[in-house]
């Protein structure tokens, strides 16, 4: 059974469209995030939502928006992409927010190529 | 700026060998996680540490967290060409995030 699912699992879009990344977790965890990974590895967080409500907000430009319709899923919707967006976005859940400790499951991860 | 500092950034040995990777830091951390992500994949937990000094060993995988909390180490005896991969080390503080390391790419050879 499939644990944190992502879609789609490649998105390739031009500059400027709207593109969106949907995530479900099974696992009935509270928290829920998105991490951006970059070419050099780098896996960065960006948001984070606790029973549907927003606690991390990195500084992420405001093109990017999550959405939380409620605590399973987390959706990632990017307005006006640019070349810089290109990356690998890894949905995660953990059962709390667990104050730093807690083990956080990781989906396949969706590649974003911006041409 | 990263919090978190892992060397080396690549390794590559032969099936058999042994190799130590490490993550540090300049900052204390609550729990020190460590991860393994393969190609295509999304990060796998390998273990978390959360008391300083404390060694955890998951088979030929052995885990270390420093005395003051602000660095660990990864130690493989006898690497298989199966221990390939990426390897994060990942910080915990009392809030909601954890803090990654650039990550270490092992390659063993068989």
């Amino acid at each position: 059974d499939t644990a944190v699912s992502q879609t789609p699992k490649y998105l390739v879009t031009q500059m400027g469209n709207d593109k969106s990344i949907k995530c479900e977790q099974n696992l009935g965890h509270d928290t829920m995030y998105w991490y951006k990974q970059d070419s050099k590895k780098f896996l960065k967080i960006m948001f984070s939502y606790n029973n549907k409500e927003l606690i991390i907000n990195e500084t992420v430009p405001n093109r990017f928006s999550p959405k939380s319709p409620d605590k399973a899923h987390l959706n990632l919707h990017i307005n006006s992409l640019e070349l810089g967006d290109s990356a690998v976005y890894f949905c995660a859940s953990s059962p709390q927010p667990g104050q730093g400790t807690g083990k956080q499951y990781f989906g396949p991860g969706t590649r974003l190529t911006v041409t | 700026t990263q919090l978190l500092e892992q060397s080396p950034q690549f390794l590559s040995i032969q099936e058999g060998e042994n190799l130590t990777v490490y993550c540090n830091s300049s900052s204390v951390f609550s729990s020190l996680q460590w991860y393994r992500q393969e190609p295509g994949e999304g990060p796998v937990l390998l273990v978390t540490v959360v008391t300083g000094g404390e060694v955890k060993k998951l088979k030929r995988l052995t885990f270390q967290f420093g005395d003051a909390r602000k660095d660990s180490s990864l130690h493989i005896t006898a690497a298989q060409p199966g221990d390939t991969g990426l390897y994060l080390c990942a910080g915990g503080r009392n809030d909601y995030k954890l803090s990654f390391g650039a990550g270490t790419t092992v390659t063993v050879r068989a």
